[in-house]
């Protein structure tokens, strides 16, 4: 079992429409989760962040974690061409360990 | 204030020779983490650096290497270099520890390897 896992997708989403993207991760110990975006040839940024079981919104962004089940996501509301990148999920214990990445489209 | 500057961009070598990456944090920050990322497996952790100290090390062999000076600048060194490396390396910073204190990764623009 990998320690982060994402499905890869792609994931097509026309645009205007909510973008959900899931995580599931394997040690329990795990205290901080993050959200990264990375477009094609650029290096990942950060865009979400979150310790606590629950939601979490930032703009169109909401992340939503759940700790008893090992699960956190990301909601992206009014999706915009501009969201299409790979989003990688970040799950942090003694190091942060990264998921392979879900590939995002946003079809205009 | 400055991003995370990696150098160099891009690097060609062959087999056998080593080479060295340069990191440098975000001014405060003092833990540099070095991923290594392929299309295959994806961002790998490669080793944390805090205080001049190796924190944490990932899965590779003992051919990668790295350190941190004073000033929390960083370098990794790859020795006899192996075709499996071609990868792109990042360097990331963080204000304290990754993982303890919920403190985000922020990454540079990597240095894009290729090993003929």
């Amino acid at each position: 079992q990998k320690e982060v896992e994402q499905n890869s997708g792609p994931l097509s989403v026309p645009e205007g429409a909510i973008a959900s993207l899931n995580c599931t991760y394997s040690d329990r110990g795990s205290q901080s989760f993050f959200w990264y975006r990375q477009y094609s040839g650029k290096s990942p940024e950060l865009i979400m962040s979150i310790y606590s079981n629950g939601d979490k919104e930032d703009g169109r962004f909401t992340a939503q974690l759940n700790k008893a089940s090992q699960y956190v996501s990301l909601l992206i509301r009014d999706s915009q061409p501009s969201d299409s990148a790979t989003y990688l999920c970040a799950v942090g214990a003694q190091k942060l360990v990264f998921g392979q990445g879900t590939r995002l489209t946003i079809n205009p | 204030k400055a991003g995370v500057t990696q150098t160099p961009r891009y690097l060609i070598k062959t087999r056998g020779q080593q080479v060295t990456l340069s990191c440098s944090p975000i001014s405060g920050h003092r833990s540099v983490s070095w991923y290594q990322q392929t299309p295959g497996q994806g961002l790998q952790f490669l080793f944390e650096y805090f205080s001049e100290t190796q924190r944490n090390k990932g899965n590779f062999p003992g051919r990668f290497s790295g350190r941190q000076f004073s000033n929390s600048r960083s370098e990794m060194n790859v020795s006899t270099l192996e075709l499996g490396d071609s990868a792109l390396y990042l360097c990331a910073s963080s204000l304290a520890r990754v993982g303890l204190n919920n403190s985000p990764l922020h990454f540079g623009n990597g240095t894009r390897l290729t090993v003929t």
